[in-house]
């Protein structure tokens, strides 16, 4: 049983382009979580899906940020017109079914954005 | 304030040393989680409790309901427990986790 995949597992985009980052979460699993490490930070909650929903999305940037978790294929974070601000590490967990948020999440190894 | 306090932030302690790492809360939680991230940046849920007390090998974690405070030790330390451990919270009001600023722990052989 594979663990939480993401990837690229490090990507770099210019100022003005798209960032799209993928997660395919445990199998079983229908929750997935996104969160945001910048620099010298901690981690932060951006947002929280279920197949086809998003459940939680108050971690979110008002713009240029949006997620999907589709009913078919990896959840997708795409941030448009990245800016410098945005060059983080990206981490996506996943939980099962039941519980929600409560429940134990896996972590996947995170993608870390640079933008030059 | 953060919802989440950890002390110490830093830590550096002698090969075979107890370890406490101590993590307090500010708001009310269904559940309360340790994760260690290590150098290379991946993250491992360690535990998951919502009362009393968890034991995983030499790692223990406790949780203190009333208090709002929460404890990892680690017994009988060892260089490869050198990461960043990280306390966050599952919110009973909501969807969110909160999380610590880490403690980063070294282990000096």
């Amino acid at each position: 049983n594979a663990g939480v995949m993401q990837n690229p597992r490090h990507l770099v985009r210019r100022r003005g382009q798209e960032a799209r980052l993928r997660c395919s979460p445990m199998k079983g699993h229908s929750h997935v979580y996104w969160y945001r490490q910048l620099p010298e930070e901690g981690l932060k909650f951006m947002v929280y899906l279920q197949k086809e929903n998003i459940i939680d999305e108050s971690g979110m940037p008002k713009e240029r940020f949006s997620a999907e978790f589709p009913k078919e294929g990896p959840s997708i974070l795409r941030i448009q017109q990245v800016v410098r601000g945005d060059s983080a590490a990206y981490f996506c967990a996943s939980s099962p079914p039941y519980g929600g948020a409560y429940n134990e999440q896996f972590f996947g190894p995170g993608t870390r954005l640079t933008v030059l | 304030k953060n919802e989440v306090e950890q002390s110490p932030q830093n830590l550096t302690a002698q090969e075979g040393e107890f370890i406490t790492i101590n993590c307090s809360y500010s708001v009310g939680i269904s559940a309360l989680h340790w994760l260690q991230q290590h150098p290379g940046g991946g993250i491992v849920s360690l535990f998951m409790l919502s009362s009393g007390k968890k034991k995983h090998g030499r790692l223990i974690a406790t949780i203190n309901i009333q208090e709002k405070h929460s404890s990892l030790h680690i017994t009988a330390s060892h260089p490869r427990d050198s990461a960043v451990y990280i306390c966050a919270l599952s919110s009973n009001t909501g969807n969110q986790f909160y999380f610590g600023t880490g403690t980063s722990l070294t282990v000096i052989p």
